[in-house]
């Protein structure tokens, strides 16, 4: 079974500019989480979807930063105009919509965005 | 959203077992305990969950007592390779958002 995959690896970008980065949960996964650590802090919660509906996103810091799921299959999150404070890796995770089985994510390899 | 409190470093040699303990003390009737690996420029790999008394796998165990307020992760025999940030989450099963702390570095030594 294929783990979740993210796209690009890396991706450096100037100040200003679009980046879309996405990610590709286990099939048949029901949940993404997109998550973020940046500047070497702790990794903070993003986004949270439930096939294509948005669950929680609390953790969005602004306006620049749009997450999309259309169809309930793969995710995509739009930084636009990135900044330089959006430097970091973004992870995302998937998990299956299992009652009785506590919530085991499976996370991707990250995307690691820097802004120049 | 229970929040958890862990050493931020360990050190061990290799073929020690390691013992890593994890305090919750607000955790909730519903939630579960996982505990994820990450290693330099990868994502959180998933090592064990459970919700109460002792849980067992093929890389790791994980004791929790009755008042589930805190939990020890057991790494048995460690090698080198397991030189890696450790990461102590509450989840419930409601699919919440995980908070990740900063996590215990455990450093290996030959």
């Amino acid at each position: 079974e294929a783990g979740v995959t993210q796209f690009p690896s890396h991706s450096v970008i100037e100040k200003g500019q679009t980046v879309t980065l996405r990610c590709d949960p286990i099939s048949g996964h029901d949940n993404l989480y997109w998550y973020r650590r940046v500047m070497g802090k702790e990794i903070k919660f993003l986004l949270h979807f439930v096939k294509e509906s948005k669950q929680d996103e609390s953790g969005m810091p602004n306006n620049r930063f749009l997450a999309e799921r259309t169809g309930g299959t793969y995710s995509t999150l739009k930084v636009q105009p990135a900044e330089l404070e959006d430097s970091g890796v973004y992870f995302c995770a998937s998990s299956p919509r299992r009652s009785g089985s506590g919530n085991e994510q499976f996370f991707g390899p990250g995307t690691r965005l820097t802004v120049l | 959203l229970a929040k958890t409190t862990q050493p931020i470093s360990m050190d061990s040699y290799e073929g020690q077992e390691v013992n890593i303990t994890c305090s919750h003390n607000n955790i909730a009737t519903n939630d579960y305990i996982t505990w994820y690996q990450q290693f330099p420029s990868q994502g959180p790999r998933f090592i064990i969950q459970g919700y109460k008394t002792k849980v067992t796998n093929e890389v790791a165990s994980l004791f929790i007592p009755a008042d589930r307020k805190s939990s020890t992760l057991s790494l048995p025999r460690v090698s080198l390779s397991d030189t890696a940030v450790y990461y102590c989450l509450v989840g419930d099963d409601n699919f919440n958002k995980f908070y990740f702390g900063s996590g215990t570095k455990l450093n290996v030594k030959p």
